[in-house]
């Protein structure tokens, strides 16, 4: 069974740090890997989607990369904003009675400190 | 282009009362799910469809039941809720095992 890990759970940084974000999951038979952000009593949002053929992919301030071998991918994010804070969720696509649905960590709560 | 809706937003139930909670999509995607979020924890998947007709059971799919009778509605029931239903439901849409899924804003219930 797929399980994702997300370390840590929470994080506090200050205003302006570069900071990594670490998913890990324990099979890598994975179509691809998809990071999200979820402000308090809100939905998900889509930040960065890796195939698994891919290593990294780039938006803006965000960097996430993908080892499937070793089972890990990290979110780098540049020069933080206190509009950072959120959590961010790491979820994997996997084969599952015919279908592809996302399995999920549990998140990591990251706060920005002006 | 409104992506995926849920409605109700909120909503309290007394134990043993049912509902439908509502997942509408306008992307013409054919695969959708729903998955509960409990507090600390990660998203789990209740059921899911890969087509109007078609559905299938996730992990945690009792005390649940779906229908799919088009593309763009998937409704969640709860038949008889309990307090363990507790949670915030989320339904998803994506056109293909290769592309990033889309999510609704959430529905959160309170079962009393």
């Amino acid at each position: 069974k797929q399980e994702v890990t997300q370390i840590p759970a929470a994080l506090s940084v200050p205003e302006g740090e570069n900071l990594v974000l670490n998913c890990s999951f324990t099979d890598s038979a994975i179509y691809n890997l998809q990071w999200f952000r979820q402000d308090p009593g809100k939905g998900l949002t889509s930040l960065l989607l890796i195939q698994s053929s891919q290593r990294e992919q780039t938006s803006g301030r965000l960097n996430a990369s993908l080892d499937k071998s070793s089972g890990r991918s990290t979110l780098y994010i540049a020069a933080s904003q206190p509009g950072d804070s959120a959590t961010y969720l790491c979820a994997v696509r996997i084969l599952y009675s015919g279908n592809t649905p996302l399995v999920f960590g549990k998140g990591t709560r990251l706060s920005v400190i002006a | 282009n409104a992506g995926v809706t849920q409605t109700p937003k909120f909503r309290i139930l007394k134990i043993g009362q049912s509902m439908t909670l509502q997942c509408t999509q306008d992307m013409n995607h054919n695969y959708m799910y729903w998955y509960r979020q409990d507090p600390g924890m990660g998203l789990k998947l209740i059921y899911y469809s890969v087509g109007a007709g078609i559905t299938d059971k996730g992990e945690v799919p009792n005390g649940y039941n779906v229908s799919r009778s088009t593309t763009e509605d998937f409704p969640l029931r709860l038949e008889l809720a309990a307090p363990s239903q507790t949670s915030v439901y989320f339904c998803a849409t994506v056109v293909g095992f290769d592309t990033e899924a889309f999510f609704g804003q959430g529905t959160r219930l309170t079962v009393v």
